[in-house]
């Protein structure tokens, strides 16, 4: 069965920085490309950066672009995300998804249940 | 960066009811679209990849069709469970979401 459990998550001030870790079981992590989406109080899902199977391609959204980093170790089934300049905007739900190709063109095709992150002063 | 745009943001629809949602990319993506279910306080759940492809254990009612930039999602006869917030998704360069349709009970 395939599990993505994600931590790090908590209530934090503008400008201030957070990690969220994914890890990952019941598939070959080093198989596929891995995704954080997040989600908005109410609102839509907003896909936030995306990593390939060895690492080679990273991709994020501009709305995080210079703000966030994300990186993974396959030794580990770990995925993570640097979250840095927090703003109130990036309040929302963050959710692990794993890719169903090892490249950084493939459909999500299992999600974890996600990681609550608050911006507030 | 490529946009979807889903239509429409709300629908009202009773049980046994066709539904048909619509979504639109900004330029084409051949028939790289897939298809998401979510519910209220659930992770989505994949329902159609490749535009058409239905996922394992996703009931026959769920059809996709479309390529290059007009895909739809077909709901052949509405059931109590589909009640939920659906999502396209573009993963021709990474990945963007449309902006969701909510299936209402009439």
């Amino acid at each position: 069965e395939v599990q993505l459990v994600e931590s790090g998550g908590g209530l934090v001030q503008p400008g201030r920085s957070l990690r969220l870790s994914c890890v990952a079981s019941g598939f070959t992590f080093d198989d596929c490309a891995l995704h954080w989406v997040r989600q908005a109080p109410g609102k839509g899902l907003e896909w936030v950066s995306g990593i390939t199977w060895n690492s080679g391609n990273m991709g994020y959204a501009d709305s995080v672009k210079g703000r966030f980093t994300i990186s993974r170790d396959n030794a580990k089934n770990s995925l993570y995300l640097q979250m840095n300049s927090l703003r109130v905007e990036d309040t929302a739900l963050y959710y692990c998804v794993k890719g169903a190709d090892y490249g950084s063109s493939g459909y999500t095709d299992y999600w974890g249940q996600g990681t609550l992150v608050t911006v507030s002063s | 960066d490529i946009q979807m745009t889903q239509s429409p943001s709300t629908l009202s629809a009773s049980v046994g009811d066709r539904v048909i949602i619509t979504c639109r990319a900004s330029q084409s993506i051949s028939t790289w679209l897939a298809w998401f279910q979510q519910k209220p306080g659930k992770a989505p759940n994949l329902l159609i990849y490749e535009a058409s492809t239905l996922q394992s254990g996703v009931p026959s009612r769920f059809s996709g069709s479309g390529s290059g930039a007009e895909f739809t999602l077909t709901i052949s006869s509405l059931q109590p469970d589909d009640f939920a917030t659906y999502y396209c998704q573009q993963y021709n360069s990474y990945v963007t979401f449309g902006g969701g349709t909510k299936v209402e009970i009439k």
